[in-house]
């Protein structure tokens, strides 16, 4: 079945370093893939998303390419922020169903 | 503010009861998903309505069950309640009920069962 594999947190990192956070799937077809963000106490909210190979998803600064070859989609930001602690979960929908099939979350702190 | 509103915020009950969670989607959307946050099984899909009727169905137990009402706003329904089911849970909703359409989420329910 579906499935989307993250890179095990917390990360801890220093503001203004550079952020990598790993995500592979596997899944059948061609699916869409996400990247949602969740602050303490509070729901997730979608920061990008693809939704087809070589895609590039991008917003406040992070971004995620859409890899068909290595089936990944590895979230970036160049220069992370205290504000930007928060737990991180990649997220895909693919063809054999509707609903968001979701990696474990990757939590991350950055610190001043 | 995604526009998917839940209440209650809190919901404090005991071993076997049963308890109702509501969700409202955002203005226009047909499609609503729930959603089962634990820190063991982690964010696991429940079950997804599309303008009333049930489309898709996930890690849903008997004990739980899940409705769609004309005004679009949904209600998921968790009875003779355990231990286990101590979760947040998210309701979600999208203009579409296909694939690869972002979901918006709620601020979720927290259910603590004592």
């Amino acid at each position: 079945g579906d499935s989307v594999t993250q890179m095990e947190g917390p990360v801890t990192l220093s503001e203004e370093a550079f952020l990598t956070i790993n995500c592979t799937y596997t899944a059948t077809g061609y699916p869409s893939l996400f990247w949602y963000v969740q602050y303490p106490g509070e729901g997730l909210q979608l920061l990008l998303k693809a939704t087809k190979a070589d895609d590039k998803g991008s917003n406040k600064g992070f971004e995620a390419t859409y890899r068909k070859e290595t089936t990944s989609f590895h979230l970036e930001k160049g220069s992370v922020q205290v504000s930007d602690s928060a737990v991180y979960f990649c997220a895909l929908s693919s063809n054999s169903g509707y609903a968001l099939n979701f990696g474990k979350g990757t939590s991350l702190l950055v610190t001043p | 503010d995604s526009g998917v509103t839940q209440t209650p915020k809190h919901l404090i009950t005991a071993t076997g009861q049963r308890v109702t969670l509501r969700c409202s989607p955002r203005s226009g959307d047909l499609s609503v998903y729930w959603y089962q946050q634990s820190l063991d099984q982690g964010l696991q899909f429940l079950i997804q309505y599309y303008n009333g009727e049930e489309r898709a169905k996930g890690n849903i137990l008997e004990r739980f069950s899940a409705q769609q009402f004309p005004d679009l706003h949904s209600e998921l329904n968790l009875s003779s309640l355990e231990l286990g089911d101590s979760a947040l849970y998210f309701c979600a909703s999208s203009g579409s009920g296909g694939i690869g359409y972002e979901q918006f989420f709620g601020p979720g329910t927290r259910l603590t069962v004592l």
